[in-house]
């Protein structure tokens, strides 16, 4: 199994601040990423596909970039509702994909 | 707007068998080239992908091999829904049981999770 491991495991920062969290594969995955945002008792939401196509209706403020093994989901302007877990899933191994462990974003 | 929507027991006793139901609304799930899935989310486990239904000439299955032998994943064409069956589940099972659609190899409409507990 590819292994996804996500860093860091919790983050708060401030409104406003650009917040960065990072994704690394244990083997090559070329641009099988995907990003996805969880809030509290909510099912996973799809944010970004193919390392950095943004969904439909996201915010132009989340973006996802990398290649390989390493890849990285940005938000440039945190806002309030970005409270939440987000995960990254590798879909090299398609259908046999796998999750990162989460990362809790909280604000200060 | 494609929507699912989940159905089933959240309690379930050991070496039975978990059933779920998953209905479809705003897509068929006879629509060549999607693929209906369940997953499933625990603390030690965390998000993990059961299986798929998926038609393309004909229905085709394919489940993860933590499962194999234990899941069927059935679609039912005339109600437009899918089910999921886990047998013999122990309490390692317990988790947030989740059915989404499977378009580009990523999950973009998931049901609304069913929390099933595994216990006598």
């Amino acid at each position: 199994d590819i292994r996804m491991t996500q860093s860091p495991s919790s983050v708060s920062a401030s409104v406003g601040d650009r917040v960065t969290i990072t994704c690394r594969a244990s083997q090559g995955i070329s641009n099988w990423l995907a990003w996805y945002q969880q809030k509290p008792g909510k099912a996973p939401k799809l944010l970004i596909r193919a390392v950095s196509s943004l969904q439909s209706g996201v915010p132009s403020r989340f973006s996802g970039s990398g290649s390989g093994t390493d890849f990285t989901l940005t938000i440039s302007s945190l806002q309030p509702e970005d409270v939440a877990t987000y995960f990254c899933q590798q879909a090299n191994s398609f259908p046999q994909v796998t999750f990162g462990q989460g990362t809790r974003l909280e604000i200060k | 707007q494609v929507q699912l929507q989940q159905s089933g027991p959240g309690l379930v006793k050991p070496s039975q068998t978990l059933s779920l139901t998953c209905g479809v609304s705003g897509d068929s799930i006879s629509h060549n080239g999607v693929a209906w899935n369940w997953m499933r989310q625990s603390p030690s486990r965390g998000l993990e992908w059961l299986g798929w239904t998926y038609y393309t000439s004909r229905w085709y299955n394919e489940y993860a091999e933590s499962v194999k032998g234990r899941i069927t994943i059935n679609p039912d064409t005339p109600k437009n829904q899918f089910s999921l069956q886990l047998n013999s589940v122990t309490p390692e099972d317990t988790a947030v049981y989740y059915c989404c659609r499977g378009s580009y190899r990523t999950f973009d409409y998931w049901g609304q999770g069913t929390l099933v507990t595994v216990s006598s």
